[in-house]
């Protein structure tokens, strides 16, 4: 089983949509959990921590279920400027030196 | 403040030829990182360093090297340079390990392909 797996997309939306990825890991000592985009050729960023709890941050919310090592981006009033390569991404280790990336879930937004 | 620089931005090398990749960070950082992406896969780890002078092996080190003599500075080496080293490589850093500094910070990175 690889160690995160993302759903293979692409995803393609409408301005306005809701969309949500999906992401599931392997290793269940996972310290720590992410979101990250990446923009057509260039560098990922961070988009958004993961917290056990679940975490919101303007349109995106994020969502972590340990029990099912899965987590989960939902993205609302879908933009344009929404549309990138989102990338579940995975701490394997105390030390926070292993993150595990996945393959990644392409979105494209269109008008 | 430029964050991570990497030099060179695109390079092209033959079979057997070596070189070197620098990467700089200004944000005093104590952990920096090597990856390569190559199409259909994630992200994958080379090598990393936690702190000036230290180095280790991430999940796909054989082929290169790598050295951290300045903390702003991770070097990362081809020494004979093969074909299935083509790819674009990631620079990054971060500055700790506890949870709410444990963000990293990303390259623009280098695109290198090899003949």
């Amino acid at each position: 089983r690889k160690e995160v797996e993302q759903d293979p997309g692409p995803f393609n939306v409408p301005e306005g949509a809701t969309v949500a990825f999906n992401c599931t890991y392997s290793n269940s000592a996972s310290q720590s959990f992410f979101w990250y985009r990446q923009d057509c050729r260039k560098e990922p960023k961070l988009l958004m921590s993961v917290y056990s709890s679940g975490n919101e941050d303007g349109r995106f919310t994020a969502q972590l279920n340990r029990a099912s090592q899965y987590i989960s981006l939902l993205i609302r009033d879908s933009k344009l400027s929404d549309s990138a390569t989102y990338l579940c991404v995975v701490n394997a280790n105390q030390a926070g030196t292993a993150l595990i990336f996945g393959k990644g879930t392409t979105l494209s937004v269109s008008s | 403040n430029a964050g991570v620089t990497q030099t060179p931005k695109f390079r092209v090398l033959k079979t057997g030829q070596s070189m070197t990749l620098l990467c700089a960070q200004d944000m005093n950082h104590e952990y920096m990182y090597w990856y390569r992406q190559d199409p259909g896969m994630g992200l994958r780890l080379i090598h990393y360093s936690v702190g000036e002078g230290t180095t280790a092996k991430g999940e796909v080190p054989d082929g290169y090297n790598v050295s951290r003599l300045k903390k702003q500075n991770f070097l990362l080496g081809l020494e004979s340079a093969a074909p299935s080293q083509t790819s674009v490589y990631f620079c990054a850093s971060s500055y700790s390990i506890r949870q709410e500094k444990r963000e990293q910070f990303f390259g623009p990175g280098t695109r290198l392909t090899v003949l």
